[in-house]
């Protein structure tokens, strides 16, 4: 059963460019969660999906970001028109049912670096 | 508003050590607190899960425990060994549906050879 994937590992973009980060769960896994890491800090929760619905978007900016999770395919982050704040690692996280007694298994991340 | 905290911020210690990592949360409404492993460059890997209910967890030579009234959590690594440096993450599970993490900052753990 292989983890959870993220791609691309790194990617870097020019200011205004846009950014999409994929995520693919643990097979058998219908709830994805997105995290960030700013240098020096700790993670910090962006937003929740199940498949084609968004259950908490409460930690993502309101503007330039957004993220689904369509009935087929990975969940996609979207960051338009990037800003040098944007550069961090991203981290996506699968779990079964979306339940406290669930663990969460990360995805490697993905390392934004915007110039 | 649910902060966590994690103290020391970084930690070196000689091999074969016993060592206790500190985190500390101010809302004891929780489901769950979760202790992660993040290598330098990698994601991370979830070392213990303990549920609002439980007391401690145990997995080789991790012990994590759980005091929900004083909102503190420890993780008591024994024998320490080189392969065991890299940053250690607390995490709480908020009591609302959806589990989703807040954490703390981490504590950078070295052990030397």
């Amino acid at each position: 059963n292989a983890g959870v994937m993220q791609n691309p590992r790194h990617l870097v973009r020019r200011r205004g460019q846009e950014a999409r980060l994929r995520c693919s769960p643990m097979k058998g896994h219908s709830h994805v969660y997105w995290y960030r890491q700013l240098p020096e800090e700790g993670l910090k929760f962006m937003v929740y999906l199940q498949k084609e619905n968004i259950i908490d978007e409460s930690g993502m900016p309101k503007e330039r970001f957004s993220a689904e999770f369509p009935k087929e395919g990975p969940s996609i982050l979207r960051i338009q028109q990037v800003v040098r704040g944007d550069s961090a690692a991203y981290f996506c996280a699968s779990s079964p049912w979306g339940a406290s007694t669930d663990t969460q298994y990360f995805g490697p991340g993905t390392r934004l670096t915007v110039l | 508003k649910q902060e966590v905290t994690q103290i020391p911020a970084a930690l070196s210690v000689p091999e074969g050590e016993n060592l206790v990592l500190n985190c500390s949360f101010t809302d004891s409404a929780i489901y769950n607190l979760q202790w992660f492993r993040q290598d330098p460059g990698k994601g991370l890997t979830s070392l213990l899960l303990i549920q609002s209910s439980q007391r401690e967890q145990t997995s080789g030579r991790l012990n994590a425990s759980l005091d929900k009234s004083s909102g503190r959590s420890t993780l008591y690594i024994a024998a320490s060994q080189p392969g065991d440096s890299a940053t250690y993450l607390c995490a709480v599970g908020p009591m609302e549906y959806g589990n989703k993490l807040v954490f703390g900052a981490g504590t950078i753990l070295r052990v030397k050879s």
